[in-house]
C-alpha cells in the first residue's frame, strides 16, 4: 500500500513569485486535504478536494488554489507569495469526505524570502 | 481563535513512567477528537480517537479521556518509552464538517 507522498520537500521562493505543490494520496483514497503548519504551530485547515471539486475551505485568501486529478493526486497552488506564507505544507488523504482520520504526508516545506 | 488549545508545550518523562498530555477545547459543536503524533521530517501519523458520546477509549498504551462538562480531553501513555519522544497533536472535528482543528502540540522527551 503506498502512502501519501509529497515534492518537492523543500522549496525557496522570493515574494511575489507563485508556487505550486504537489500530493499523491494513499491508495484508495478519494479525499485529500491540504493544512498549512506555522512554525511553533498546529497544522491550519486550507481546503479539501473530492471527487475533484473543492469540498471547504478555512481562513484563506483566493491566491491559494487547488486541483484533484482523476486518479485522485491533487495540487496546492500560492500566487503572490508573502514572507509570511513560509510554512510546512501537509497533504492528508482519506477515504470519503468526512472521514477524519487522515493520512498525512511529510510535507514540502516553503521558504519565501 | 484558537478552538483547541494545548498547554504546557514540553513534557519530560522518565521511561516506564506515566506521560500525560492534555487538551482543552472551546466550541461545543466538536463531535470527534483524535491525536496524532509527528517526528521530526515526517507528517503526523494518527494515535488515537474517540467520539463525543464516549469518555474514554483505550489501544494498547494509550488511553484517551473525554470531559465533555469541562470540555477537556486527556492522553495518557503507559508505560512511555524512548519512542514515545515526539511532538503530540490534538485535534477535533466539528460536526457536520470535514476539517480538523488542531492544537499548538506537545513536545514529549522520554529519557531511558
Amino acid at each position: 500500500e503506498t502512502g501519501v507522498t509529497q515534492s518537492p520537500t523543500h522549496l525557496i521562493k522570493t515574494r511575489g513569485q507563485q508556487v505550486t505543490l504537489r500530493c499523491s494520496s494513499q491508495s484508495g483514497h478519494n479525499t485529500v486535504s491540504w493544512y498549512q503548519q506555522a512554525l511553533g504551530q498546529g497544522p491550519q485547515f486550507i481546503f479539501q478536494y473530492y471527487r475533484e471539486e473543492e469540498n471547504g475551505r478555512g481562513n484563506f485568501p483566493p491566491r491559494f488554489s487547488g486541483l484533484q486529478f482523476p486518479n485522485y493526486s491533487s495540487e496546492l497552488n500560492v500566487n503572490a507569495l508573502e514572507l509570511d506564507d513560509s510554512a510546512l505544507y501537509l497533504c492528508a488523504s482519506s477515504r470519503t469526505g468526512t472521514n477524519e482520520k487522515l493520512f498525512f504526508g511529510s510535507g514540502t516545506q516553503l521558504s519565501v524570502l | 481563535d484558537q478552538q483547541v488549545k494545548q498547554n504546557s508545550p514540553s513534557l519530560s518523562v522518565q521511561e516506564g513512567r506515566i506521560s500525560i498530555l492534555n487538551c482543552d477545547y472551546t466550541n461545543s459543536m466538536f463531535d470527534y477528537f483524535l491525536w496524532y503524533k509527528k517526528y521530526p521530517a515526517e507528517g503526523p501519523t494518527f494515535l488515537i480517537s474517540i467520539s463525543s458520546i464516549k469518555d474514554k477509549n483505550e489501544d494498547g498504551r494509550f488511553t484517551v479521556f473525554l470531559n465533555k462538562s469541562a470540555k477537556h480531553l486527556s492522553l495518557h501513555i503507559v508505560p512511555s518509552q524512548p519512542g514515545d519522544s515526539a511532538v503530540y497533536f490534538c485535534a477535533a472535528r466539528l460536526y457536520g464538517n470535514n476539517r480538523l482543528a488542531f492544537g499548538k502540540g506537545n513536545q514529549v522527551v522520554v529519557i531511558p
